[in-house]
């Protein structure tokens, strides 16, 4: 079946280090996007990238980086620079603008 | 700066009444997105309206897009247990060449028995 899949699920980050949210996509979409969501908010984008080799920073990319080498892959690093990272983290993807996003199932990221 | 405010933010109704939920954006915008996302999951696609004037029916759920109001409802007939859930609106900027999403907070929506 076509999907997003993110992983993990749940992950703990202790003060200082850097972590690595993982998004696969097997629709071929080119379109990516991050998203945070902080509890009773709505969501925020961090990153999107509309082609390979090729990202945009959204309203809160302080503190987070991005990579695009692969079509299906959009990998997150949340860096030592954010301070508050502690948030649920959503991927998504879409075929072309105009069409409706599709989303991964989430990692929800703690700080220890 | 895009702003999307949906009102109420929580709406607690007893099932088969209705209800709608209203959300609003500031500044230009002819696409309107709505989701839905039940608690800890991810966010399900429910409508897209991309003109004004549009409305779009699934079930109990029918959603309107007025541009010069600048101005979406979502309404609920005969609400069921199974439609409580969180609702965001979600507005795309004008001319963008992707879909560059601005959220609402969100309508917690709970339906008792």
């Amino acid at each position: 079946d076509g999907g997003i899949t993110q992983s993990p699920k749940y992950l703990f980050r202790k003060e200082g280090q850097n972590v690595t949210l993982s998004c696969e996509q097997n629709l071929n979409h080119d379109a990516m996007y991050w998203y945070r969501q902080d509890p009773g908010q709505g969501l925020r984008l961090i990153y999107y990238s509309q082609i390979v080799n090729d990202f945009q920073k959204g309203d809160i990319a302080e503190g987070y980086s991005v990579s695009r080498e692969k079509k299906e892959s959009f990998p997150l690093t949340v860096t030592s620079a954010q301070k508050n990272p502690t948030a649920f983290y959503l991927c998504a993807s879409t075929e072309v603008a105009n069409e409706k996003l599709f989303f991964g199932s989430g990692t929800q990221l703690s700080v220890l | 700066e895009l702003k999307v405010e949906q009102n109420p933010l929580f709406l607690s109704m007893q099932e088969g009444k209705n209800y709608t939920i209203y959300c609003n954006y500031s500044t230009t915008s002819d696409r309107l997105y709505w989701y839905r996302q039940d608690p800890g999951k991810s966010l399900e696609s429910l409508f897209v309206l991309l003109s004004n004037g549009a409305v779009k029916q699934e079930g109990r759920l029918m959603a309107s897009l007025d541009t010069k109001a600048r101005l979406s409802t979502l309404h609920i007939t005969a609400a069921v247990h199974d439609l409580s859930a969180t609702y965001f609106c979600a507005v795309d900027l004008i001319g963008g060449a992707t879909n560059k999403l601005i959220f609402g907070t969100g309508t917690l929506l709970a339906v008792q028995p």
